[in-house]
């Protein structure tokens, strides 16, 4: 079965620091990450997916098959970027299901 | 478009009540979907459905019921609430991915409801 770790539950930085938000997931097959971002009330959006490798926001997040992660960075944290992240898996087959990490809470400290 | 409506967006029932979570989407997605998001459990998918007439059970399905009888409406049934079953919920839609990547599109999600049983 599939399973998506984010190890910490909050991550609180310093406005101008680095950013790096943990996820690991464990799949046999060939899968597909995203990033998920829900800022305070509002609903969750697409931040970015690995297939795209694209860069939002000064986000990137690069999947690393050996090591099974996918961890979001950012050189330079804003206060804007203070939300909660969701790390998700997309299966390959059939109906793709999707499972969601726990989710990390980003507090950046002006 | 308004992408995935949610609707009520609070509800506040007693224990035993019933109530049907209301969901729309105007992008055509063949998948929707309905999670539930509890603090330090992420989101966890709860049923969804692959086209009109089709659902299936998704990771913690009890106490709550289905149907799509249209592409664009997936209603949730809560039959008996009960106090584990406060929760904030969303309802996502998606669609196949019939390009060059063989994925499914990321989910849009709904703005939540917001439900409180006591």
């Amino acid at each position: 079965a599939q399973r998506v770790t984010q190890p910490e539950k909050l991550l609180s930085v310093f406005k101008g620091a680095p950013v790096e938000l943990k996820c690991n997931y464990s799949y046999s097959g060939s899968p597909e990450l995203f990033w998920y971002v829900q800022y305070s009330r509002q609903r969750l959006q697409l931040l970015l997916r690995h297939i795209s490798r694209e860069s939002i926001k000064g986000f990137t997040a690069d999947l690393n098959k050996g090591e099974t992660s996918f961890h979001l960075k950012k050189p330079f944290a804003q206060e804007e970027d203070s939300a909660m992240y969701y790390c998700a898996l997309l299966t390959s087959g059939g109906y793709q299901k999707v499972t969601f990490g726990i989710g990390t809470k980003l507090q950046v400290i002006p | 478009n308004a992408g995935v409506t949610q609707t009520p967006k609070f509800q506040v029932l007693k224990t035993g009540q019933s109530m049907t979570l209301q969901c729309a989407q105007d992008m055509n997605h063949e998948y929707m979907s309905w999670y539930r998001q509890d603090p330090g459990m992420g989101l966890r998918l709860i049923h969804y459905s692959v086209g009109a007439g089709i659902t299936d059970q998704g990771e913690v399905p009890n106490g709550y019921n289905v149907s799509r009888s249209t592409t664009e409406d997936f209603p949730l049934r809560l039959l008996s609430a009960a106090p584990s079953q406060t929760s904030v919920y969303f309802c996502a839609s998606s669609s196949p991915d019939r390009g060059l990547f063989s994925y499914n599109s990321p989910l849009h999600f709904g703005n939540g409801t917001r439900l409180t049983v006591t």
